[in-house]
């Protein structure tokens, strides 16, 4: 059983289209992120949800949106991507609260070109 | 603000020689440290974590750590590397706060450990 999914695992995309990322989590987590890997495989927290409200949105253009239907998904949508944007994104999830450890997902390599 | 320092991208090691990959913090509160590893092309695995207590703490795959307020320090340690090791490793923090809440974490930029046969 996976426990954090995401898809797709690879997007291929051209600048200027809008594209969306899926997450599911099954542990029964309260809590989920979207962290960006750059090609220098550095990670930075993008977003969390608590009880579909965000927590967190750090600096981070308005063309990302994440969206929480429940607590078991975050999805994360892009507008207008641009070549910047190419990257790993990875989802995870946790229960409220620093203490728990943070579950991630496969990872999502995403190209524009 | 916190922060976190990985002082070497890369660490080559020989197989079943041992090693430490660095990891120094930076914070004006209360913190928990992770380890974490990056298999290619897959996702983060949790290596082990300093919550509290002991200041040794012991993972997977042979892996442990030691947490160094006075250092502001959290190295990961193993006494006998295998080639499956290779991989990239991540040091992250979290600061303890009051009330609660979801915080996410603040990574180092990572280490690339290499193991040679």
């Amino acid at each position: 059983d996976t426990a954090v999914s995401q898809t797709p695992k690879y997007l291929v995309t051209q600048m200027g289209n809008d594209k969306s990322i899926k997450c599911e989590q099954n542990l029964g987590h309260d809590t989920m992120y979207w962290y960006k890997q750059d090609s220098k495989k550095f990670l930075k927290i993008m977003f969390s949800y608590n009880n579909k409200e965000l927590i967190i949105n750090e600096t981070v253009p308005n063309r990302f949106s994440p969206k929480s239907p429940d607590k078991a998904h975050l999805n994360l949508h892009i507008n207008s991507l641009e070549l910047g944007d190419s990257a790993v994104y990875f989802c995870a999830s946790s229960q409220a609260g620093h203490l728990y450890e943070q579950y991630f997902g496969p990872g999502t390599r995403l190209t524009v070109t | 603000a916190q922060s976190v320092t990985q002082l070497d991208s890369q660490v080559p090691v020989f197989e079943e020689a041992p090693v430490e990959l660095r990891c120094n913090y930076s914070s004006s509160v209360s913190v928990y440290l992770f380890w974490y590893v990056q298999y290619p092309n897959q996702g983060l695995q949790l290596l082990l974590k300093y919550l509290s207590g002991s200041t040794l703490v012991k993972g997977i795959n042979g892996f442990e750590a030691e947490f160094n307020k006075s250092q502001t320090s959290f190295h990961l340690r193993k006494p006998s590397v295998h080639i499956s090791d290779t991989a990239e490793y991540f040091c992250a923090v979290s600061e303890s706060r009051s009330g609660g809440g979801a915080d996410g974490l603040t990574f180092g930029k990572g280490t690339h450990l290499i193991i040679q046969p």
